[in-house]
């Protein structure tokens, strides 16, 4: 069983619509917890960034942790176009110590 | 892309030669990595450093190794490519500290025939 597991996709909404990813993790000691986002032959970049459980917004962007569930979430409103990529969740026992999930394709339709 | 620079972008290379990846950074960061990502597999550490001539294995080092003489560069080194190590390569940084995530440069496409 891997540590942290994430859907591969693809995930296909239309425009507009919400976008929700998770993932899941087994390792209870892992306390931090981000979202990147990659676009095609590009690198990931760092999208959400929580330590804690609860909820965390940014924009159209919200992330949430339940640590009681290792289940992990990444909600995109108002979905765009410009939001196709593939998602990648990571959490680790620090920011720099990170296990990816593999990652899930999102693609929003116009 | 935070200031990270990874070159080759692309390279092809033959069976058993060695291979030299580079990456620079402008960011005065102390930690730099190497990850590979593959399908199926996701992101995977190689190697890491923490220091200049500071280094240590991440889960998939073997085959590689790697150099850091200045805070600014980190290279990875194919000792002998194989086919298997064919994936994309990534170098990331972070500042100092448990609260500093990490920063992506864009990857080198390596292809070993």
């Amino acid at each position: 069983q891997k540590e942290v597991e994430q859907d591969p996709g693809p995930l296909s909404v239309p425009e507009g619509a919400i976008v929700s990813l998770n993932c899941t993790y087994s390792n209870s000691a892992f306390q931090y917890f981000m979202w990147y986002r990659q676009y095609s032959r590009k690198g990931p970049e760092l999208l959400m960034y929580t330590y804690s459980s609860g909820n965390k917004e940014d924009g159209r962007f919200t992330a949430q942790v339940d640590k009681s569930s290792k289940y992990i979430s990444l909600f995109i409103r108002d979905s765009q176009p410009s939001d196709s990529a593939t998602y990648l969740c990571a959490t680790g026992a620090a920011g720099n110590k990170l296990t990816f999930g593999g990652g899930t394709r999102v693609l929003v339709k116009p | 892309d935070a200031g990270i620079t990874q070159s080759p972008r692309h390279k092809v290379t033959e069976t058993g030669t060695p291979v030299t990846l580079r990456c620079h950074q402008t960011e005065n960061h102390r930690y730099m990595y190497w990850y590979r990502q593959d399908p199926g597999h996701g992101l995977r550490l190689i190697h890491y450093s923490y220091g200049v001539k500071d280094t240590d294995k991440g889960e998939v080092s073997d085959g590689y190794s790697v150099s850091r003489s200045k805070t600014e560069d980190f290279l990875l080194t194919l000792e002998s490519a194989t086919s298997s190590q064919t994936s994309v390569y990534f170098c990331a940084i972070s500042g100092q500290g448990e609260y500093s995530p990490l920063h992506f440069g864009n990857g080198t496409r390596l292809t070993v025939t």
